[in-house]
């Protein structure tokens, strides 16, 4: 079962300026993760989260994190052409069942044009 | 460090063949994961394992079998593919609790 959902599905841009992609999830997290994926390569890790932090920043990536309202959100900064990829939030269940996997949503599919 | 490889690459298989998938790490990570990721699906958990000689079941186990003889392979076995099983797979790996690893990807096609 899909656990993150991430909207928009798609989201296009110009090159300098900033992407902003949501995450949505439906049970209590011990994390939340997002990775990027280029076209036709594996999945990289970008930012982890825990459940007690509210914003995490990594070079242009500034993740924050509300459990109130069981979502997240991945920006990224001054993008570039080299962002094009996919985007994907994954979850850690905290309940601890299942507290060795990731469930990861469909993605946002971000276009950075030149 | 390789990271995460997978062998293989590519491969076509008809229906009813069986074919195995190795993934291999060099990060002395104790959990490893197989994935597969279809169009407008994300992906999914197909197995999992973390340790040595212990393997579970993730969301999508029917058709696939797994196995972790040493700690740096996870083996993912079809014994005998259908159409559905073509897709995208993925290894990873993660040291416990932690971000993961993953491989290039294997692209499989049943027809």
């Amino acid at each position: 079962s899909q656990q993150g959902e991430e909207d928009p599905q798609a989201l296009s841009i110009q090159e300098g300026e900033n992407a902003t992609m949501n995450c949505s999830y439906k049970t209590s997290i011990n994390n939340l993760q997002w990775y990027r994926q280029n076209s036709g390569r594996g999945l990289v890790h970008l930012i982890l989260i825990r459940s007690n932090e509210r914003e995490k920043h990594s070079g242009r990536l500034r993740v924050t994190l509300d459990t109130s309202k069981k979502s997240s959100s991945l920006l990224i900064t001054a993008s570039r052409a080299a962002d094009t990829a996919s985007y994907f939030c994954a979850t850690k269940d905290g309940s601890g069942a299942g507290s060795y996997q990731l469930t990861f949503g469909k993605g946002t599919k971000l276009s950075v044009i030149p | 460090n390789a990271g995460v490889t997978q062998t293989p690459k590519f491969r076509v298989l008809k229906t009813g063949q069986s074919m195995t998938l190795l993934c291999a790490q060099d990060m002395n990570h104790e959990y490893m994961y197989w994935y597969r990721q279809d169009p407008g699906m994300g992906l999914r958990l197909i197995h999992y394992s973390v340790g040595e000689g212990t393997t579970a079941k993730g969301e999508v186990p029917d058709g696939y079998n797994v196995s972790r003889l040493k700690k740096q392979n996870f083996l993912l076995g079809l014994e005998s593919a259908a159409p559905s099983q073509t897709s995208v797979y993925f290894c990873a790996s993660s040291p416990v609790s932690r971000e993961q690893y993953f491989g290039p990807g294997t692209r499989l096609t049943v027809t």
